[in-house]
């Protein structure tokens, strides 16, 4: 069946560094989606991308979607100590049906 | 409502007990899904219901998992005979597109 890793499972910087989160599927996707979810909070959605190649920004996090549609990434730049948690992606099958990978936690100094 | 809502929010059980979880989705959201999340872990999906086509059970683990979802609207995963290894937040989000709106969770502890 369809699987969707994320790398690293933990990712501690310094407060000012750079972060990247990647995401590889098995199979083809429709669309990856991204969740960002704080300690002891739940996941919201971030974005969603549809498109092969396509690149999308919120501040300073940058979406990628792969041309094959099977990876992405999630960047961001210069992290602050709101940034802390975990981010997901969530990779879309025609059938609509969502499978996550297992995470990135991120960790900040101040 | 405002958003997905989850009940209880905490559940402790004793081993083998039976429990119920529900979940309301909002309003107009025509799919309803349900994940586990072990500590520090990542969403297990465990089941999809969309409309009124048969729900995709793939994701549950054992034949102690059930959920139904009612009208369309309301769903309540039930464990029985619950094990210690259930012990997680279970995790309710629905959507009307793509993007999942998630509930609160409910975190259940079995002793």
């Amino acid at each position: 069946g369809q699987q969707v890793m994320q790398i690293p499972q933990y990712q501690h910087v310094q407060e000012g560094e750079d972060f990247t989160t990647y995401c590889n599927s098995s199979t083809t996707l429709s669309n990856i989606q991204w969740y960002k979810q704080r300690p002891g909070g739940h996941p919201v959605f971030l974005i969603q991308l549809v498109k092969s190649g396509e690149v999308k920004k919120q501040k300073r996090l940058t979406f990628q979607f792969g041309e094959a549609k099977k990876n992405s990434s999630l960047h961001i730049t210069a992290t602050q100590t709101t940034d802390v948690g975990t981010y997901f992606c969530g990779g879309g099958s025609s059938a609509s049906k969502i499978i996550f990978g297992s995470g990135t936690r991120l960790s900040i100094r101040p | 409502g405002a958003g997905v809502s989850q009940s209880p929010s905490n559940k402790v059980t004793e081993k083998g007990k039976d429990v119920e979880l529900r979940c309301d989705p909002i309003s107009g959201h025509t799919a309803l899904y349900w994940y586990r999340q072990s500590l520090g872990q990542g969403l297990e999906f465990l089941i999809y219901f969309q409309g009124n086509s048969a729900p995709d059970k793939s994701g549950l683990p054992s034949d102690r998992f059930s959920a139904e979802r009612t009208g369309g609207s309301v769903s309540t995963l039930t464990i029985q005979r619950t094990q210690q290894e259930d012990s997680a937040v279970y995790l309710c989000a629905s959507s009307l597109g793509q993007t999942q709106y998630f509930g609160p969770g409910t975190r259940l502890l079995v002793l």
